[in-house]
């Protein structure tokens, strides 16, 4: 069972075009995370949900969306892509206050 | 300067050295400690983690934490190629889900 599974692995897209990465835990965590790792393989967060309300919004562009239909999901919504948003997006989940992170396998994002 | 400094590498050695990895940072308020590992391809796993200062050890992996110097380190002994990978630190303070990563320090263990 993946503890932490996010779709799809890999997209391929155009600028301006509108797409959507989708994550699911199955651990019961309370917490999820969207991480963006780019090319130098510096993992830094955008945001993070508790119990399906935002606790960490990051300086990222609004043209990123994250939407928690329940606390097992947390998807992330971006609008006119743009090349410098090519980058492996990690979803993760914890419990509240608790030191590991789970981390899914990752979004191969690239924007030509 | 970045909350969490971390040498990128890459750093190669052969198999059975002793790899030392580092990580300072700037955050006084950082009290949990963590090393993740990372193979290519693949989401990042816990490896190890410290709560403030002291040594932990887990097998041939010793992860040390220096607050007053705001030094942490992993070792690495014996090492082995399946020890070829990327590994994070990370750290954030107590009762905050914000975990800051390093760069990553890149490590190749040749046979």
């Amino acid at each position: 069972d993946t503890a932490v599974s996010q779709t799809p692995k890999y997209l391929v897209t155009q600028m301006g075009n509108d797409k959507s990465i989708k994550c699911e835990q199955n651990l019961g965590h309370d917490t999820m995370y969207w991480y963006k790792q780019d090319s130098k393989k510096f993992l830094k967060i955008m945001f993070s949900y508790n119990n399906k309300e935002l606790i960490i919004n990051e300086t990222v562009p609004n043209r990123f969306s994250p939407k928690s239909p329940d606390k097992a999901h947390l998807n992330l919504h971006i609008n006119s892509l743009e090349l410098g948003d090519s980058a492996v997006y990690f979803c993760a989940s914890s419990h509240p206050r608790v030191t590991e992170a789970f981390f899914g396998q990752g979004t191969r994002l690239t924007v030509v | 300067q970045k909350e969490v400094e971390q040498d990128p590498g890459p750093l190669s050695v052969p198999e059975g050295a002793i790899v030392s990895l580092n990580c300072t940072y700037s955050n006084s308020a950082f009290q949990y400690f963590m090393w993740y590992r990372q193979y290519s391809r693949k989401g990042p796993e816990l490896l190890m983690y410290t709560y403030s200062s002291g040594n932990k050890e887990d097998g041939r992996f010793t992860a040390q934490v220096d607050k007053s110097s705001k030094y942490i380190s992993l070792f690495i002994r014996d090492s082995q190629p399946s020890d070829s990978a990327t590994y994070l630190c990370a750290m954030r303070a107590y009762n905050n889900n914000d975990m800051r990563f390093g760069a990553g320090t890149r490590l190749t263990v040749k046979p």
